[in-house]
């Protein structure tokens, strides 16, 4: 029973085209991300939600917009994709806080290799 | 600015090797540390996480290691196997909430 689970796994589109990515959780956290691993494999945090809320939002192109419909999913699309939005895109999610038993440890999901040709 | 720096960037050993990798952070005032293993084409699978009133971290061959005031994390692998051979990531929470910044990876090779 997959954690955090994303579709699709494989994307292969043209440029100017929009596309979106979905994620799942099943861990009941109240925090999601949208992680970005370029061709270098770094990896780097675009958004997060909190309880349906944007927290964090890294100096992104407005051309990328998180959708939170519930704290179990975060959703991202990508208007009139650029060649450069090439990369693996990895969500997550975490219990915001720490102490109280919670560690705040993050878990992935498997990855949605985006490709613009 | 919270910047994480891994040292090595690669490495290649044989089988058997006790291996150390290493993570270093330039802010001290840290919740925690995770390690994360990434398989080629896959996604992380976190491996250890040390919260900042601990010191270290043990599972099975794995052991971490914290050290805040000097801003420096160790990954101890024993009895390195060909199975081990993945990349392995830190990451530590930076600008409250869990905003989790990465190091660039250790990427090990472990042959027969």
């Amino acid at each position: 029973d997959t954690a955090v689970s994303q579709t699709p796994k494989y994307l292969v589109t043209q440029m100017g085209n929009d596309k979106s990515i979905k994620c799942e959780q099943n861990l009941g956290h109240d925090t999601m991300y949208w992680y970005k691993q370029d061709s270098k494999k770094f990896l780097k945090i675009m958004f997060s939600y909190n309880n349906k809320e944007l927290i964090i939002n890294e100096t992104v192109p407005n051309r990328f917009s998180p959708k939170s419909p519930d704290k179990a999913h975060l959703n991202l699309h990508i208007n009139s994709l650029e060649l450069g939005d090439s990369a693996v895109y990895f969500c997550a999610s975490s219990q915001e806080g720490w102490g109280q038993g919670n560690t705040g440890e993050l878990f992935f999901g498997e990855g949605s290799r985006l490709t613009v040709l | 600015k919270q910047e994480v720096t891994q040292i090595p960037a690669a490495l290649s050993v044989p089988e058997g090797e006790n291996l150390v990798l290493n993570c270093s952070f330039t802010d001290s005032a840290i919740y925690n540390l995770q390690w994360f293993r990434q398989d080629p084409g896959k996604g992380l699978t976190s491996l250890l996480l040390i919260q900042s009133s601990q010191r270290e971290q043990t599972s099975g061959r794995l052991n971490a290691s914290l050290d805040k005031s000097s801003g420096r994390s160790t990954l101890y692998i024993a009895a390195s196997q060909p199975g081990d051979s993945a990349t392995y990531l830190c990451a530590v929470p930076s600008g409250g909430y869990n905003k989790l910044i990465f190091g660039a990876g250790t990427r090990l090779a472990v042959h027969p």
